[in-house]
């Protein structure tokens, strides 16, 4: 199946600083690439859908100027924290659907960030 | 908000047939049955969807009633690592249509 990869898979870093969090379809190219995040025993939140070429959509409740998305070509998405604090302490996980495909969304392995 | 409703855990012996149920009865017409599984701390894997037809595939088999309101995957073999959270989502099958998660079935294999 289509492969999609995160990076890092952990990262932490200190209250006030950006983290950047990338996501690459390896082997398929998708114009939608989408971010959710998880905290611990909660299901997956979606955050925002991304897609190539122009500015995300973001969901309700979550600040745009915080989560900045970045979708640059039909294989890259990514995700960048910026001042984190704490409470953004989280597991994020993207995903992507091929442009041709049958539906199927496929996600990332996930990236844990640990805010201290 | 997610449009289905599942048992929040359910329990099965190893070897046996596991059976998770789905409830979707405000599903559409263009909308199909996908199941996502998570295992602790990994990303969601993909495992079938289908629209109205019956669905098998090396992992599982899909079960939609004819009515399209409600849904079973089966697990026909389970093995301990079939340990995981099972998500069922109705959603269109176009790319740019999101995929929204409810709280799933934490289904445990036990020895």
């Amino acid at each position: 199946g289509a492969v999609v990869s995160q990076h890092p898979s952990r990262v932490i870093c200190k209250s006030g600083t950006s983290v950047k969090i990338e996501c690459r379809s390896l082997d398929f190219q998708a114009t939608t690439m989408f971010w959710y995040r998880q905290f611990p025993k909660q299901s997956l939140m979606l955050m925002a859908t991304s897609n190539e070429g122009s500015k995300a959509t973001y969901e309700q409740g979550v600040e745009k100027d915080k989560f900045l998305i970045n979708h640059a070509s039909l294989t890259l998405s990514t995700l960048t924290v910026t001042s984190a604090h704490p409470e953004d302490s989280s597991f994020y996980i993207c995903s992507a659907t091929e442009i041709a495909g049958a539906g199927e969304l496929f996600f990332g392995e996930g990236s844990r960030l640990t805010v201290l | 908000d997610a449009k289905t409703t599942q048992p929040p855990s359910m329990d099965c012996a190893e070897g046996r047939a596991a059976n998770l149920p789905c409830n979707h009865s405000t599903i559409s017409g263009n909308e199909y049955v996908y199941w996502y599984r998570q295992i602790h701390s990994q990303g969601p894997q993909y495992i079938i969807h289908g629209l109205k037809n019956n669905e098998t595939n090396e992992m599982a088999s899909l079960i939609i009633t004819e009515d399209r309101k409600s849904s079973t995957l089966i697990l026909p073999h389970a093995t301990l690592r079939d340990t995981a959270v099972y998500y069922c989502i109705v959603r269109e099958p176009w790319g740019a249509q999101k995929l929204v998660f409810g709280q799933g079935t934490r289904l445990t294999i036990n020895p």
